[in-house]
């Protein structure tokens, strides 16, 4: 089956700095890619939907400027947290699709975030 | 509100016995998946189940669909320890759109 990687698994930061998460699709090529955030026991609440050249559409109520999304290839698409608060805390899990008539996402295994 | 509620929240059962999730939604979909979280883990995918379909099997797991009553179920038989997980319905409207989760419901298989 189609296989997406995220990296780093865990990473601990300090307040107000900036943490860059990255997905890859490893043996498929993704013309979307969405990215999620679950907190402790809760769902997965998507945070924005990301094409392969254009510009990410992010979910009501989740800051642009704050989580930066960039999906510059086919295979890679980054989310990047800017400075950094406690209450960003939680697990970010992306996905991918080929975008080709699949209706099947393809998940991430998560980023753990942690921010002192 | 969330698009998906799911019962029971959580729950408990012995090793061997069937194991019963329900999934509600609120507009018409194109199909509906389940996926299943070990915690602190990413999802795997279990099924997916068109709008047009109404059961679906795939080794112990049996999903139904009714999308008159827009509820899904998922029955996992015969359950094992290696069962105890997070499970998830996810509902998607069009084709490659995006999935709206449900609230999930935490499965404990005890040996």
């Amino acid at each position: 089956g189609a296989v997406v990687s995220q990296h780093p698994s865990r990473v601990i930061c300090k307040s107000g700095t900036s943490v860059k998460i990255e997905c890859r699709s490893l043996d498929f090529q993704a013309t979307t890619m969405f990215w999620y955030r679950q907190f402790p026991k809760q769902s997965l609440m998507l945070m924005a939907t990301s094409n392969e050249g254009s510009k990410a559409t992010y979910e009501q109520g989740v800051e642009k400027d704050k989580f930066l999304i960039n999906h510059a290839s086919l295979t890679l698409s980054t989310l990047t947290v800017t400075s950094a608060h406690p209450e960003d805390s939680s697990f970010y899990i992306c996905s991918a699709t080929t975008g080709t008539g699949t209706y099947e996402q393809y998940f991430g295994p998560g980023t753990r975030l942690t921010v002192t | 509100s969330q698009q998906g509620e799911e019962d029971p929240q959580a729950l408990s059962i012995q090793e061997g016995e069937n194991a019963t999730m329900n999934c509600s939604y609120k507009t018409s979909i194109n199909n509906l998946q389940w996926y299943r979280q070990n915690s602190g883990r990413g999802l795997v995918h279990l099924i997916l189940i068109r709008s047009n379909e109404r059961e679906k099997h795939s080794g112990r797991l049996r999903v139904t669909l009714d999308t008159s009553k827009k509820s899904s179920s998922l029955l996992i038989t015969a359950s094992r320890a290696a069962d105890t997980a997070s499970y998830f319905c996810a509902t998607e409207e069009t084709s490659g759109s995006r999935l709206t989760f449900g609230e999930g419901t935490q499965l404990t298989v005890n040996p």
